[in-house]
């Protein structure tokens, strides 16, 4: 069964950067995209990152891009998404899904994901 | 970015009714289109894909339908475990743009 595990979540003061991470187990990354989606308190889903199978094609969405930084190591099943200047709205749930295709596609398996706060 | 919009914002319904939410896209998103359900606490589950195409494990009571710029989802006979929120997202871009989310409740 595949399992998607995020972490690196926490309270961060306004400015300051987090590393999240994301590992995907029990499939072959590497021909799998995969995405990054962000959930406020009491909001919907919304889109933030997404990274190709092969890591050379990245996206962002408008509200992060220049912020935020989405990486992956397909030896490790892993995947990263680095964000610096954080903002008091980028406090979210953030989740982790594996895609069904290399780059666009459906979210097929999604984590439980990590909490950010942004506060000081 | 893609607008979505979603319609209603809110529904209730009872445990045996058939109900179905709508989804539109402002362009032609032809049937790049997913639905999740979401319950509180917990992460989305992918319901359909390709705008139609049931995912695996996922009851026959729910069906999608649409292309271009307008999907429904249906709900034939609703169960207590189908109360939740439902979004759409489109895939057409390398934006994956999501609906407000459809709450359902009784």
């Amino acid at each position: 069964e595949v399992q998607v595990l995020e972490s690196g979540g926490g309270l961060v003061q306004p400015g300051g950067s987090l590393r999240l991470s994301c590992i995907i187990s029990a499939v072959t990354l590497n021909p799998y995209g995969v995405t990054w989606v962000r959930q406020a308190p009491g909001k919907g889903l919304e889109y933030v990152a997404l990274i190709s199978s092969s890591g050379e094609s990245r996206y962002y969405a408008n509200s992060v891009r220049g912020r935020v930084t989405i990486s992956r190591d397909n030896s490790k099943n892993r995947v990263y998404l680095e964000m610096n200047n954080l903002r008091d709205e980028d406090t979210a749930r953030y989740f982790c899904a594996h895609l069904r295709g290399p780059l666009v596609g459906a979210a097929d398996y999604w984590g439980q994901g990590t909490v950010v706060t942004v506060s000081s | 970015d893609i607008q979505m919009t979603q319609s209603p914002s809110t529904l209730s319904a009872s445990v045996g009714d058939r109900i179905s939410i709508t989804c539109r896209a402002n362009i032609n998103i032809y049937t790049s289109l997913a639905w999740y359900q979401q319950k509180p606490g917990r992460a989305p589950k992918l319901l359909i894909y390709e705008a139609s195409t049931l995912e695996s494990g996922v009851p026959s009571r729910f069906s999608g339908s649409g292309s271009g710029t307008e999907f429904t989802l249906t709900i034939s006979s609703l169960q207590p475990d189908d109360f939740a929120t439902f979004y759409c997202q489109q895939y057409a871009t390398y934006f994956f743009d999501f609906g407000p989310g459809t709450k359902v409740d009784i």
